[in-house]
């Protein structure tokens, strides 16, 4: 059964910096890209970056380029996304995707406030 | 950016009866390797988004054979033939021929009558 297991949401200060984290298991997580959604009520759903299969690639939506880095560690599975200057606008439900396939992860909530 | 354009925004369906949604895109889907990368996407409430259907027409595993993509080009459909308790949710559609960005249309808030 694939699962993807997003962690390291919480509440930050605007300025501040987040790195979340998806652990992957049940398909051969170095085969394929992945990427970030976000979601947010006003907005619905973001792509926000992808990365390729052996990390070498990145991609990120104009309203994140430069203070979002996505990264990829093959040998344990997991996904990252480290964010800086963070801003009110960043809050939102951050999931964890395999596009190709279609699979989500449950989200980890990312808020972003004084 | 390839815009995404979903209606209606809002539908309320009697149990049983048939439903559907529609997404326009901007520009063509049509991909250079002759596909065409249009998925649709149902979340139901406190879920979170579950893929029912890749490149317009392609039902994904377990997804029931009620629900069915069809279009081409800039137009495409989603239905279901026979609303069930079970499809209350919001459906989104989303383009991944021109990316990036993937790009995804508002949603469609499907409720019963």
């Amino acid at each position: 059964e694939v699962q993807l297991l997003e962690s390291g949401g919480g509440l930050v200060q605007p300025g501040g910096s987040l790195r979340l984290s998806c652990a992957a298991s049940g398909f051969t997580f170095s085969n394929y890209a992945m990427s970030w959604v976000r979601q947010t009520a006003g907005k619905g759903l973001e792509w926000v970056s992808s990365i390729s299969d052996s990390g070498g690639d990145t991609y990120y939506a104009d309203s994140v380029k430069g203070r979002f880095t996505i990264s990829r560690d093959n040998s344990k599975n997991t996904l990252y996304v480290q964010m800086n200057s963070l801003r009110a606008e960043d809050t939102a439900l951050y999931y964890c995707v395999n596009i190709d396939w279609g699979y989500w992860g449950q989200g980890t909530l990312v808020t972003v406030s004084s | 950016d390839v815009v995404m354009t979903q209606s209606p925004l809002s539908l309320p369906v009697t149990l049983g009866q048939p439903a559907s949604i529609s997404c326009r895109s901007s520009q063509s889907l049509v991909y250079s390797d002759g596909n065409t990368y249009l998925n649709w996407f149902q979340q139901r409430p406190g879920q979170s988004p579950r893929r029912l259907i890749y490149k317009v027409s392609n039902r994904d595993s377990g997804v029931p054979a009620r629900f069915s993509g069809s279009g081409s080009g800039t137009d495409f459909t989603l239905k279901i033939s026979r609303v069930e308790a079970e499809d209350v949710g919001v459906y989104y559609c989303m383009q991944g021929s021109h990316w990036p960005p993937y790009t995804f249309g508002q949603g469609t808030k499907l409720e019963i009558k």
